[in-house]
């Protein structure tokens, strides 16, 4: 059963920085392109990035470009998203998904809150 | 960017009746290798989203056969044949052809 599981939410002041992961399993996790997909409290579905399967290849929705860095670790299983400088328009759930074009797998999502 | 554009914002309806949800897109959703990357998802109350239909027409694992999505080009459609308690959400189009990768604004399905 695939399971992807984020972590590393929370409260954090505008300018600060924050490191969200993701646990997958069940299945090969080094096969696929992974993703970042956020949603503002109440609103729709933001995608924000893409990468690789060996991590070679990135892509940014312009918003986060310069601020938000994705990475993988394929011998842990695990997905990163490195959030720097982060705004008040930047508070959202994060869900992590699996990137078939379309997204066939996604986490449970974990709360990112920027405020003062 | 590909501007995804959903109709109805809302859609209320009888248990057992059907629904549908109408999505365009601002340019052609085919891509160069051929294949057209519109797919549907669906999201419950308080729940991650859960993809329902890819590549225009084709439903996932697990998804019932009440579900169904067509179209072409720039036009798609969702269509729900008879809506159950378990179908009322928000549901999103999304296009996988090029990034940025976008999505439509939502429809909220209730029961009426």
């Amino acid at each position: 059963e695939v399971q992807l599981v984020e972590s590393g939410g929370g409260l954090v002041q505008p300018g600060g920085s924050l490191r969200l992961s993701c646990a997958a399993s069940g299945f090969t996790f080094s096969s696929y392109w992974m993703s970042w997909v956020r949603q503002a409290p109440g609103k729709g579905l933001e995608w924000v990035a893409n990468i690789k399967q060996d991590g070679s290849d990135k892509y940014y929705v312009d918003s986060v470009k310069g601020r938000f860095t994705i990475s993988r670790d394929n011998a842990k299983n695990s997905l990163y998203l490195q959030m720097n400088s982060l705004r008040a328009e930047d508070t959202a759930v994060y869900y992590c998904a699996r990137w078939t074009r379309p997204f066939d797998y996604w986490g449970q999502g974990t709360l990112v809150t920027v405020s003062s | 960017d590909i501007v995804m554009t959903q109709t109805p914002l809302s859609s209320p309806v009888t248990l057992g009746q059907p629904a549908s949800i109408s999505c365009r897109s601002s340019q052609s959703l085919v891509h160069s290798d051929g294949n057209t990357y519109l797919s549907w998802l669906q999201q419950r109350p308080g729940q991650p989203p859960r993809l329902l239909i890819h590549k225009i027409s084709n439903r996932f694992s697990g998804v019932p056969d009440r579900f169904s999505g067509s179209g072409a080009g720039t036009d798609f459609t969702l269509k729900i044949s008879r809506v159950e308690t378990e179908d009322v959400g928000v549901y999103y189009c999304m296009q996988g052809t090029q990034f940025p990768l976008t999505f439509g604004g939502g429809t909220k399905v209730e029961i009426k």
